[in-house]
């Protein structure tokens, strides 16, 4: 069955940095467009990123270009968020997920920007 | 960018009543409209996808319908584990792909 298991997120201080991954199995991952979805506490859910099967296609939310980077590795299923700059508002459980609807989650990594 | 509004933000409804959940885009978005269940602490459950077509193991009390910019989602007769917040989802022109700010059902 299809599982993506997030991890990497915590505290981190305004400006700080985080790296985020996510393993995927139960599925040819290399076959498939992979994003990140973001929900602060209490609020609704906000499209972060997006990467083509072979990575050479990436789109970015404008409130965080510049400042997240997406990256995968086919070989290794896995999926990553590398997140520079980090400010308040990027507090929120991060999940990766297969576009275009969302048909499996993970429990997600909660990000806490803090000081 | 695809605006999606979703309407009440709140609707009180007594189990074993109908429920009757609005979201409407900012331009047509044909049926690439998705419906999605959140309990508290839990991630999104997807319940609805291409407008109305249910995902694996929803029952049938869910159903949607809509086209092109106004889409509805109906609980037939709301169970006590129904209560929960409801969020909609556009995939027909993205980047971004964009969710409705959700309805949260509650218990009247």
């Amino acid at each position: 069955q299809v599982q993506l298991v997030e991890s990497g997120g915590g505290l981190v201080r305004p400006g700080g940095s985080l790296r985020l991954s996510c393993a995927a199995s139960g599925f040819t991952f290399s076959d498939y467009y992979m994003t990140w979805i973001r929900q602060a506490p209490g609020k609704g859910l906000e499209w972060v990123s997006f990467i083509s099967s072979n990575g050479s296609t990436i789109y970015y939310a404008d409130s965080v270009k510049g400042r997240f980077t997406v990256s995968r590795d086919n070989a290794k299923r896995s999926l990553y968020l590398q997140m520079n700059s980090l400010r308040a508002e990027d507090t929120a459980v991060y999940y990766c997920l297969r576009p275009y609807y969302f048909d499996y989650w993970g429990q997600g990594t909660l990000v806490t920007v803090s000081s | 960018e695809i605006v999606m509004t979703q309407s009440p933000a709140t609707l009180s409804v007594s189990p074993g009543e109908r429920a009757t959940l609005s979201c409407r885009a900012s331009q047509n978005i044909r049926r690439s409209l998705a419906w999605y269940q959140q309990k508290p602490g839990q991630a999104p459950r997807l319940l609805i996808y291409g407008a109305s077509t249910r995902a694996t193991a929803i029952p049938a009390r869910f159903s949607g319908s809509g086209s092109g910019t106004e889409f509805t989602l109906t609980i037939s007769s709301l169970q006590s584990e129904d209560f929960a917040v409801y969020f909609c989802q556009q995939y027909h022109n993205w980047p971004p792909l964009t969710f409705g700010g959700g309805t949260k059902v509650e218990i009247k």
